[in-house]
């Protein structure tokens, strides 16, 4: 049975980092592209960040991009997302998802519990 | 970048057809995917490609598109089909991916 475990989440000061991570299991994670995908209180999804199959490749929503590092360990089947520069409009249940397939096509058959960031002083 | 467009909410008696639409450029060159969120929970896949459902999803839920404009269609709309429905696809880039803003079903 696939499933997603993230972790990591908590308050944080804004200018702070954190670094979430989402535990696969169930399947191989480097085959498929993973992605980030989160929702601030009482508001819609937002895509954040995807690393493809295979090669890897990132992508990065225009929002997080410079701030926020998506990243895998094949050895533990864990996706990471390191965010520095944590700003109040980063607040949000953080989901990770797994694709149907190894290119970004933002077809998510699985998704994580969610993990709540909080930026607040 | 891409933008989606979803009415903000939708409403449907109990056992009538409603369909939720969502609008963009970018589902000229790529195919609407759809999910199902209710309150507290996380996203659930119900509609992909052409016009494809997960295992586990009733039959009751279909997806079409014309130009622009994708749609999920609820066919004899069920008390537990109350709930934010969005849509996604790639964007115009293809390497990102662009969600609607969402749809509140309410099934009367």
């Amino acid at each position: 049975e696939v499933e997603l475990l993230e972790s990591g989440g908590g308050l944080v000061q804004p200018g702070g980092s954190l670094r979430l991570s989402c535990a696969g299991s169930g399947f191989t994670l480097s085959n498929y592209a993973t992605s980030w995908v989160r929702q601030a209180p009482g508001k819609g999804l937002e895509w954040v960040s995807v690393i493809s199959g295979g090669g890897g490749s990132t992508y990065y929503a225009d929002s997080v991009k410079g701030r926020f590092t998506i990243s895998r360990d094949s050895s533990k089947n864990t996706l990471y997302m390191q965010m520095n520069s944590l700003r109040a409009d980063d607040t949000a249940v953080y989901y990770c998802a797994k694709d149907r397939t190894g290119g970004p096509a933002g077809v998510y058959d699985y998704w994580g519990q969610g993990t709540l960031v909080t930026v607040s002083s | 970048s891409s933008e989606l467009t979803q009415d903000p909410a939708v409403s449907v008696a109990l056992g009538q057809t409603v369909r939720i639409t969502c609008q963009g450029d970018s589902l000229g060159s790529y195919y609407a995917t759809w999910y199902q969120q209710k309150p507290g929970q996380a996203p659930v896949l119900v509609i992909y490609g052409e016009n494809n459902r997960p295992s586990g999803i009733p039959d009751r839920f279909s997806g079409s598109s014309s130009g622009n404009t994708a749609s999920l269609t609820i066919t004899g709309a069920q008390a537990e089909d109350e709930a934010d429905y969005y849509c996604n696809s790639r964007d115009n880039s293809g390497n990102h991916v662009v969600f609607g803003g969402g749809t509140k079903l309410t099934v009367l």
